[in-house]
């Protein structure tokens, strides 16, 4: 069961730290993305990248950050301006010109 | 900006009942259309698409540019297919999702 790995599967924040969660793929795809999942709320996207060292902003990127330094890796940091980080992450991604998204298992990120 | 809307949070029929999960979205070109599913304890996954205008597991989605909907049809549900459903669009690589549908199909 490989394609794209999220680590770790849970974290906990403490107030005023940074958490940065991983997303890795070996599925050689072009496009990442993460979004957040909530009860009752589906899927919001924080940021996506279509290509390596170039990302935007989905609907809900205030309080998150991320690079591309790497096609097969796309890392989140969840940052201290985040007020309401507690949630459950999946990272996806999907290859050049299809729109079928391959999701990780997703990281659940608490509030200590 | 597009938008998916799926009214419904939570379906309960019965085992054999034709099941109808509705999917409404909002955007003005041509946009790619999807049904995701996750079962539980597993990651979430396609289920189909408009283009393929397949049926997996039995279940169909007509698009119907009309009414802008996109709703997931079975004729008779099984309790293997209680699951969270998301309807999502791809348009300009963005791809948008619905709110979600818990099917829970009763013995």
């Amino acid at each position: 069961d490989g394609g794209i790995t999220q680590s770790p599967k849970y974290l906990f924040r403490k107030e005023g730290q940074n958490v940065t969660l991983s997303c890795e793929q070996n599925l050689n795809h072009d496009a990442m993305y993460w979004y957040r999942q909530d009860p009752g709320q589906g899927l919001r996207l924080i940021y996506y990248s279509q290509i390596v060292n170039d990302f935007q902003k989905g609907d809900i990127a205030e309080g998150y950050s991320v690079s591309r330094e790497k096609k097969e890796s796309f890392p989140l940091t969840v940052t201290s301006a985040q007020k309401n980080p507690t949630a459950f992450y999946l990272c996806a991604s999907r290859p050049r010109g299809d729109g079928k998204l391959f999701f990780g298992s997703g990281t659940q990120l608490s509030v200590l | 900006a597009q938008r998916v809307t799926q009214p419904e949070k939570l379906l309960s029929v019965f085992k054999g009942a034709p099941v109808e999960l509705k999917c409404n979205y909002s955007y003005s070109g041509s946009p790619e259309l999807f049904w995701y599913v996750q079962y539980s304890r597993q990651r979430l996954q396609l289920l189909l698409r408009h283009i393929s205008r397949e049926s997996i597991k039995g279940f169909t989605a007509d698009l119907n540019k009309g009414e802008t909907s996109f709703h997931l049809k079975k004729p008779f549900a099984q309790e293997e297919d209680s699951a969270m459903y998301y309807c999502a669009t791809n348009a300009g690589n963005m791809l948008t999702f619905g709110g979600g549908t818990r099917l829970m199909v009763k013995p």
